[in-house]
């Protein structure tokens, strides 16, 4: 069966904090695997992640794939109370498919 | 440039009515997909629309009905709602299924 599997459920770190946020996945056809962060509406885009050992980063945010380990990291350093939220990850196993994981949610306090 | 767009964005029925859910986006992409998340369970797909003119059953299409009114616009139908698909319901479009997907509002659905 496919599966994405993320961790932990829940972090609460203080601002400035540095996070680590684990996905893990069991699929056919794998394609790509992406990550979305979810504040209170709809998932918005962060990174799509091809080829294993190649970091993608956006500002404060990075991401890796071990396609051999079947697994992604999301780092944010300095965590900032506006980056509080779910994040989701994503593998596309197949043409137009997406199976998600249930997602981290984060939160930062002052 | 909206984006993607659903209404209504919150509706509450009773157990045996119908509605449509109305989905459409001003990106010029050629895929449409539903979603419904649930607490718990991450987003799972419902339905989805790789062109114009087709559509594909996801992950839990039982209940659900599509139409892929033309390139912009995807609804979803309940022919008959029951209480289990209370859920927040999700579209969401691509430029075509190898491209990330950009979602929707949401629309906050409860049956009674």
């Amino acid at each position: 069966e496919d599966k994405v599997v993320q961790s932990p459920l829940s972090l609460v770190v203080h601002e400035g904090d540095t996070v680590t946020l684990n996905c893990s996945y069991e699929v056919t056809n794998f394609r790509s695997l992406l990550w979305y962060k979810q504040e209170k509406k709809a998932p918005t885009f962060l990174f799509m992640l091809t080829s294993s050992g190649i970091e993608k980063k956006s500002g404060r945010l990075s991401s890796i794939l071990d396609k051999k380990e079947l697994f992604s990291i999301l780092n944010i350093t300095a965590t900032q109370t506006g980056d509080s939220a779910v994040y989701l990850c994503a593998v596309d196993y197949n043409t137009d498919k997406l199976i998600f994981g249930t997602g981290t949610r984060l939160q930062v306090f002052p | 440039n909206a984006g993607v767009t659903q209404t209504p964005k919150f509706q509450v029925l009773k157990t045996g009515q119908s509605m449509t859910l109305q989905c459409a986006q001003d990106m010029n992409h050629n895929s449409m997909y539903w979603y419904r998340q649930d607490p718990g369970m991450g987003l799972r797909l419902i339905y989805y629309s790789a062109s114009e003119g087709t559509t594909d059953k996801g992950e839990v299409p039982n209940g659900y009905n599509v139409s892929r009114l033309n390139k912009r616009e995807f609804s979803l139908r309940l022919e008959s709602a029951a209480p289990s698909q209370t859920s927040v319901y999700f579209c969401a479009s691509s430029y075509r299924g190898d491209y990330e997907q950009y979602f929707g509002p949401g629309t906050r659905l409860t049956v009674t």
